[in-house]
C-alpha cells in the first residue's frame, strides 16, 4: 500500500530564515504528491502538487517543493519564513490500492518566531 | 466563486444518537470527498462521490454512510454515535473526475463532539 511519512511533529524557525518541512513517500508506480496547509479552525488549503515534469514545483504563498525520486522525498521549502506561515502542514499521496483515494501524512506543525 | 460550505459548523450529540452533516461543493465541482480528522489518527479518508455514485470508501464501520445529490451536494450520516466519533469532519470538492490527482478544495469542517 502507498504511504507517506512526515518525520517531524514540529519545526521551529526564525522569521526570515529558510524553512523545510520534510516528507517521504512509498508508492508503487508514479507518485502523485501534494502539500496542504491548515490554519487554526480552518479546513485545508492546497499549496502545490507534483504529478510529472520538473522536480522543483512552485506553489502558493512562495512555497516550493523538491521531488527526489531516488530518496523518495518531497520536502516543502520556503526561502524566507514569515510569522504568518505558522500552521499545520500535510503531505499527501495518491493511493490506488482498493480504489483511488488520497492519504495524508500525520502533519508537521510549523512555528515561525518573530 | 463561493468556496466549499459545510453545515453545521459545530455539533454536540450524545452517545447512541445519529447525526447528518452537509457539504455544498464549489459550483461546477462534481467530486466530493469526506475526511475525518482527529488528534490521534490524523486525517482519514471516509468516502468519495462523483455524480451521485460512491466510488470509494475508507476503512470505517457501516455506521458511517453518505450520499450525493444531483446538484453535487453531499451528506454524511453517522448512526449510533460513539465517543470516538468526536472529530472534525472535512469535506472537499474537486473539479475533475479524480480527486486523488486533482486539487481538492476543503470546507471549514464540522466539529462533532459526542458526549
Amino acid at each position: 500500500a502507498q504511504s507517506v511519512a512526515q518525520p517531524e511533529d514540529q519545526v521551529n524557525v526564525a522569521e526570515g530564515n529558510p524553512l523545510t518541512v520534510k516528507c517521504t513517500y512509498s508508492v508503487s508506480g508514479n507518485p502523485y504528491l501534494f502539500w496542504y496547509v491548515q490554519y487554526p479552525n480552518r479546513g485545508l488549503q492546497f499549496l502545490l502538487k507534483y504529478i510529472t515534469g520538473d522536480n522543483l514545483v512552485k506553489g502558493s504563498y512562495g512555497f516550493e517543493a523538491e521531488f527526489n525520486k531516488s530518496q523518495t522525498s518531497f520536502h516543502l521549502k520556503k526561502p524566507s519564513a514569515l510569522v504568518s506561515d505558522s500552521a499545520l502542514y500535510f503531505c499527501a499521496v495518491r493511493d490506488d490500492t482498493g480504489g483511488f483515494k488520497t492519504i495524508f501524512g500525520a502533519g508537521t506543525r510549523l512555528f515561525v518566531k518573530a | 466563486k463561493a468556496g466549499v460550505t459545510q453545515t453545521p459548523r459545530y455539533l454536540i450529540k450524545t452517545r447512541g444518537q445519529q447525526v447528518t452533516l452537509s457539504c455544498s461543493p464549489i459550483s461546477g465541482h462534481r467530486s466530493v470527498s469526506w475526511y475525518q480528522q482527529t488528534p490521534g489518527q490524523g486525517l482519514q479518508f471516509l468516502f468519495e462521490y462523483f455524480s451521485e455514485t460512491q466510488r470509494n470508501k475508507g476503512n470505517f464501520p457501516g455506521r458511517f454512510s453518505g450520499r450525493q445529490f444531483s446538484n453535487s451536494r453531499s451528506e454524511m450520516n453517522v448512526s449510533t454515535l460513539e465517543l470516538g466519533d468526536s472529530a472534525l469532519y472535512l469535506c472537499a470538492s474537486s473539479p475533475g473526475t479524480s480527486p486523488s490527482t486533482d486539487t481538492q478544495y476543503f470546507g471549514p469542517g464540522t466539529r462533532l463532539t459526542v458526549l
